[in-house]
């Protein structure tokens, strides 16, 4: 089975504009969460969503938002993009809502600001 | 602002040593859970022990809790070359969002 893909891999953008990241979940999971690592650090929190629903939110900013689908993809959109905004943005399912399942997560969209 | 810390911050054994990872937390949890991160890749799950539980094994790893301490410690046994990346703790208080520390960069050598 497939596990989480995330696109694009890398994608490189200017301080004030605006991007879409997509993530397709393991087949049969309806929890998708959202986090951001920057170098050097962990992953922080962003997003959950459940059954389209959002579900938890993180400490960030409203540049940041997402949605899920009918077939439980996500996106994660960041507007006005800041130079603070570069790092690896990781996706993750899980089959149940709750955190005391293994999150499953893909190998993230690498996203550079210049 | 991360909600754990890992020590050390980074470690260089040789193959064949035993790695030991400790991971500190701040609040009450439900589980607390292992992750490792090759270079460049995603997470990938290691193990999960719930607040209830004190000891647990899969395979090489071994992993405590002592929620007394709020603290976690990881051990992998007769390391490899292949065990070389980031590990990361992350507690779970019943919320939805994992709570990560800063990793231990673990280095292993031939």
């Amino acid at each position: 089975d497939a596990g989480v893909t995330q696109s694009p891999t890398h994608l490189i953008k200017t301080r004030g504009q605006h991007v879409t990241l997509r993530c397709s979940p393991i087949s049969g999971h309806k929890s998708v969460s959202w986090y951001q690592q920057v170098l050097g650090q962990g992953p922080q929190f962003i997003f959950q969503y459940y059954e389209k629903e959002e579900r938890g939110r993180g400490n960030f900013p409203d540049r940041f938002s997402a949605r899920q689908f009918p077939n439980y993809s996500s996106e994660l959109n960041v507007n006005a993009l800041l130079l603070g905004d570069s790092a690896l943005y990781l996706c993750a399912s899980s089959l149940v809502v709750h955190g005391d399942q293994p999150q499953h997560f893909g190998d993230g969209t690498r996203l550079s600001i210049l | 602002s991360q909600q754990g810390e890992e020590d050390p911050q980074a470690l260089s054994i040789q193959e064949g040593e035993n790695a030991t990872m400790n991971c500190s937390y701040k609040t009450s949890i439900n589980n607390l859970q292992w992750y490792r991160q090759n270079s460049g890749r995603g997470l990938v799950h290691l193990i999960l022990i719930r607040s209830n539980e004190r000891e647990k094994h899969s395979g090489r790893l071994r992993v405590t809790l002592d929620t007394s301490k709020k603290s976690s410690s990881l051990l992998i046994t007769a390391s490899r070359a292949a065990d070389t990346a980031s590990y990361f703790c992350a507690s779970s208080n019943s919320g939805y969002a994992l709570n990560f520390g800063k990793g231990t960069s673990l280095l292993v050598t031939p």
